[in-house]
């Protein structure tokens, strides 16, 4: 089944820096990454996706890399502001096989970003 | 709130003892799912509904636990004879079913700790 490594565990940021989490998958059958954001005690919530016919998508502050070649997708936020401060996953669905629509998470990287 | 919803949000319950939550979807979210997620660590699957019937089902599902949802629309998670082992938040995310890779919402989590 699907693999999905995150790193860092922990990356700590000052206001206005950007900040850079990267994930890479093992099945090459994966063709949908999002990317969570989960204060604590809430809710996981989508904050970007990528599908695998693209290989960069970006929406205000938030970046989303795919590299499909090395199996590797990246998450970049710009101007980071103290409400960013999170703990944050990267997900895989695989359109085949027995992993259809489920998702596999990364362990998380709890941002901090000081003010 | 038209989000997804779970209850109870917390139970506390003493080893042995079964256990029911609840999720209700989005209204007219086709797919349901259900999660797993311990302290420092991404959602693991556990499940998955397609209107009323389970497609798919992880090997972390063992045989205390089983999960319902009889006319597609709610669905429930029991745990029988709990160990403290079980302690996690158990997470119910819902979607469409246009693609396999709709976007999953997820509820608050219920957060289940086992004495």
């Amino acid at each position: 089944g699907e693999n999905v490594e995150q790193h860092p565990s922990t990356l700590s940021v000052q206001e206005g820096d950007s900040a850079v989490i990267k994930c890479t998958y093992s099945d090459s059958a994966s063709n949908y990454f999002p990317w969570y954001k989960q204060e604590l005690g809430k809710r996981p919530q989508l904050i970007i996706d990528i599908r695998s016919n693209v290989g960069e998508k970006k929406d205000q502050r938030i970046a989303v890399t795919l590299n499909k070649t090395a199996k590797h997708f990246s998450l970049h936020i710009t101007e980071t502001q103290p409400e960013d401060s999170a703990v944050y996953f990267c997900a895989a669905i695989s359109a085949g096989g027995t992993s259809y629509g489920k998702l596999t998470f990364g362990q998380g990287t709890i941002l901090t970003v000081h003010p | 709130d038209t989000g997804v919803s779970q209850n109870p949000r917390h139970k506390i319950t003493k080893r042995g003892q079964n256990v029911t939550f609840r999720c209700d979807p989005i209204s007219e979210h086709n797919r349901l799912y259900w999660y797993r997620q311990t302290l420092g660590q991404g959602p693991e699957f556990l499940t998955y509904f397609q209107n009323e019937a389970q497609l798919e089902k992880s090997r972390l599902l063992s045989d205390r636990f089983s999960a319902e949802r009889p006319k597609g629309s709610f669905s429930t998670l029991e745990i029988q004879r709990t160990e403290q082992g079980d302690s996690a938040m158990y997470l119910c995310a819902s979607s469409t079913d246009l693609t396999v890779t709709d976007t999953q919402y997820f509820g608050p989590g219920t957060r289940l700790t086992v004495l």
